[in-house]
C-alpha cells in the first residue's frame, strides 16, 4: 500500500518566521495530496490541497509545492502566528478501482514561539 | 455545512469485550474512513469503504471488523477489544477526491 513519510516531528520557530514540513510518498499512482491542520482536542480540518496535475498552490500564508517526479510534497507556511501552532498532517490519496484511499504522514507539531 | 458525528466521545471496555463505534455523516460521501491516532504515529488507516457493504483493509486491520450497511452509517468492530487498542479512533468521509471530514473522535479505553 501507500506509505507517507513527514519530517520534521516537532518544528519550533519565532512569530515571523517561515515553516517548512515535508512529505514523501511511495506510490506514485496516488493523485491528491491534502494537509491537515489538528489543534489541541479537536478534529483534523483541511487547510489546503494539491492535485497531480498541479505543482504549485497558495492561500494566503500557506502554500504547497508538489514534485511528482521525487514523489514529495512541502507545506510553507510564511509570517507565522501563535494560531498556527498545531499538529500538521500531509496525505496521499488514490483510487484503487472504485475505492478512494487516504494515507496519512505521522505529523509535525508546529510550535510557534511570541 | 458537513458533519460527521460519532456515537461516543469516551468509552471505557474491559479486555475481551466486543466493542462497537458508530459513525453517522450527513452530506451523502460515497467514502468513509476509520483510522486511529496515537502520539508520534500520525493517523493509520484501519478500514475505509467506498459504498454500502463494501469495504476494503487499510494498513492496520488486525483486530477490526467494519460494517455498512447503509450509506451514512460506518460501524468499526472490535472482537475482543484488547489493552493494545487503547486509542483515539478518527472516522472521516468525503466525496471522490475530496476533501476528508473528520468526526470529533473516539477515545477508547481498554482495561
Amino acid at each position: 500500500g501507500e506509505n507517507v513519510e513527514q519530517h520534521p516531528s516537532t518544528l519550533s520557530v519565532q512569530e515571523g518566521d517561515s515553516a517548512v514540513i515535508k512529505c514523501t510518498y511511495s506510490d506514485s499512482a496516488s493523485n491528491y495530496f491534502p494537509w491537515y491542520k489538528q489543534e489541541l482536542g479537536k478534529r483534523p480540518q483541511l487547510i489546503i490541497d494539491i492535485r497531480s496535475n498541479v505543482g504549485e498552490k497558495k492561500d494566503q500564508r500557506i502554500a504547497v509545492t508538489l514534485n511528482k517526479t521525487a514523489k514529495h510534497f512541502s507545506l510553507h507556511i510564511t509570517e507565522t502566528q501563535p494560531e498556527d501552532s498545531a499538529v500538521y498532517f500531509c496525505a496521499a490519496s488514490k483510487s484503487s478501482g472504485s475505492a478512494r484511499q487516504l494515507t496519512f504522514g505521522s505529523g509535525t507539531q508546529l510550535t510557534v514561539l511570541p | 455545512d458537513v458533519k460527521v458525528t460519532q456515537s461516543s466521545r469516551y468509552l471505557v471496555k474491559r479486555t475481551g469485550e466486543k466493542v462497537f463505534l458508530e459513525c453517522v455523516q450527513d452530506m451523502d460521501h460515497e467514502n468513509m474512513f476509520w483510522y486511529r491516532q496515537d502520539p508520534g504515529l500520525g493517523l493509520r488507516l484501519i478500514y475505509f469503504s467506498y459504498d454500502v457493504k463494501m469495504k476494503e483493509k487499510g494498513d492496520i486491520p488486525e483486530g477490526y471488523s467494519v460494517s455498512r450497511e447503509k450509506k451514512e452509517r460506518f460501524s468499526l468492530i472490535l472482537e475482543s477489544a484488547s489493552t493494545n487498542q487503547t486509542s483515539m479512533y478518527l472516522c472521516a468521509s468525503s466525496l471522490y477526491i475530496t476533501e476528508a471530514f473528520f468526526g470529533q473522535g473516539t477515545r477508547l479505553t481498554v482495561v
